[in-house]
């Protein structure tokens, strides 16, 4: 398995722009988590799935935010609008068993 | 809620030091903790998992404890090389029922190993 996939891996967006941030993860893992990485607050979970069902939501900032998984391959982070204060790292992980594997992140850049 | 901290914020070593980093959760209702490293604008690596039930676990040179009615755990590295600096973060799975599954992080560790 390639490991947990997330494109793109750098993304440059004006203010008020649709961003879409994806995810595949591994084959067979039950979990997946989306967090995002700043200086300032470190790693923050912002929504996780179980079996592509959202299970805790609350990390998420702002209704501006939103993830979905419509499958056991596939999830995407959506922020619209963005704003110049969603700059970040953006990291996708997978976990089965307890073990939790993350992808290589997006650097999210708003300006 | 659980809460994880990670003391110290940032260690500087000279090469070849044995050395421990800590972590402490506010909640023992855990399934598991793992241990992490992250070079510089990369992702997060995986190093060692230890289950709830378990002590210890160790990866070569890297042993990692767990206390869980403590609330701790320790990663220990030994004879350490300039290659192990990165930061090191550790992140338990909360077996609270309100939380179940959910992978909380502490804020990590820098270490940097001067030659």
């Amino acid at each position: 398995d390639a490991g947990v996939i997330q494109s793109p891996r750098h993304e440059v967006t004006e203010m008020g722009q649709e961003v879409t941030l994806r995810c595949k993860p591994i084959s067979g893992h039950d979990y997946l988590f989306w967090y995002r990485q700043t200086m300032m607050r470190g790693l923050e979970l912002l929504i996780y799935f179980n079996n592509n069902v959202p299970i805790d939501d609350s990390g998420m900032p702002e209704d501006r935010f939103s993830a979905k998984m419509p499958n056991a391959s596939f999830s995407t982070l959506k922020i619209q609008p963005s704003e110049p204060r969603d700059s970040a790292v953006y990291f996708c992980a997978s976990r089965q068993q307890g073990l939790a594997f993350f992808g290589q992140g997006t650097r999210l850049t708003v300006v | 809620k659980q809460e994880v901290t990670q003391i110290p914020a940032a260690l500087s070593v000279p090469e070849g030091e044995n050395l421990v980093l800590n972590c402490s959760f506010t909640d023992s209702a855990i399934y598991n903790l793992q241990w992490f490293r992250q070079d510089p604008g990369k992702g997060l690596t995986s190093l060692l998992l230890i289950q709830s039930s378990q002590r210890e676990q160790t990866s070569g040179r890297l042993n990692a404890s767990l206390d869980k009615s403590s609330g701790r755990s320790t990663l220990y590295i030994a004879a350490s090389q300039p290659g192990d600096s990165a930061t090191y973060l550790c992140a338990v799975s909360s077996a609270d029922v309100d939380q179940g599954g959910k992978l909380i992080f502490g804020q990590g560790t820098e270490l940097s190993v001067k030659p």
